[in-house]
């Protein structure tokens, strides 16, 4: 079992609509919770993170959290061709931990 | 404007070369990472570092090694380049602690020829 999984995609969302990206994590211990977004060529930049239960919102982004069920998510309000990119999710495994364990990511398209 | 910077952008080599691969960060972080991206596999840990002259073995540090001099340089070092090393290196830093996330430097595309 892969220590964070996410559906590779490609997911694909009409422009103005709420794109919906799902993490799981085997580590029950697991900390805290990163998202970050990486467009074709470039490499991966930080847009949230999360280290407690329940939601988090950050402009259009809001990041939910559940540890019972070992799930972590983002959602993009109003979705813009501009979101379209590879989003990956990381997690920081225990407390003190200095890396993070990634997952393979999810391919986002948004259609205008 | 905090930065993570990598020597280059594009880099050709020959196989059986020795390749240096220079990182630099700006930011005083105590913790250095370089990872390898390739199609289909994701993000790979090569090599981190969390002090000075402190090295540790990621995921798949085979034909790599890495050095750490200053807090603020990390250099990886492919000993004898090969074909399958052919790859975008991704250099990363972050400081110590639960809330911090890693900042990446803008990658190195590397082909061994």
């Amino acid at each position: 079992q892969k220590e964070v999984e996410q559906n590779s995609g490609p997911l694909s969302v009409p422009e103005g609509a709420i794109a919906s990206l799902n993490c799981t994590y085997s580590d029950r211990g697991s900390q805290s919770f990163f998202w970050y977004r990486q467009y074709s060529g470039k490499s991966p930049e930080l847009i949230m993170f999360i280290y407690s239960n329940g939601d988090k919102e950050d402009g259009r982004f809001t990041a939910q959290l559940n540890k019972a069920s070992q799930y972590v998510s983002l959602l993009i309000r109003d979705s813009q061709p501009s979101d379209s990119a590879t989003y990956l999710c990381a997690v920081r495994p225990i407390q003190g931990a200095q890396k993070l364990v990634f997952g393979q990511g999810t391919r986002l398209t948004i259609n205008p | 404007d905090v930065k993570v910077t990598q020597s280059s952008r594009y880099l050709v080599k020959r196989t059986g070369e020795k390749v240096f691969l220079e990182c630099v960060q700006d930011m005083d972080h105590e913790n250095m990472f370089w990872y390898r991206q390739d199609p289909g596999l994701g993000l790979r840990l090569i090599y981190f570092s969390y002090d000075v002259k402190m090295k540790e073995k990621g995921d798949i540090p085979e034909g790599y090694s890495v050095s750490r001099e200053k807090k603020e340089r990390f250099s990886l070092i492919l000993e004898s380049a090969s074909t399958n090393q052919t790859s975008m290196y991704l250099c990363a830093s972050s400081f110590s602690g639960q809330a911090y996330g890693y900042t990446f430097g803008s990658g190195t595309r590397l082909t061994v020829v």
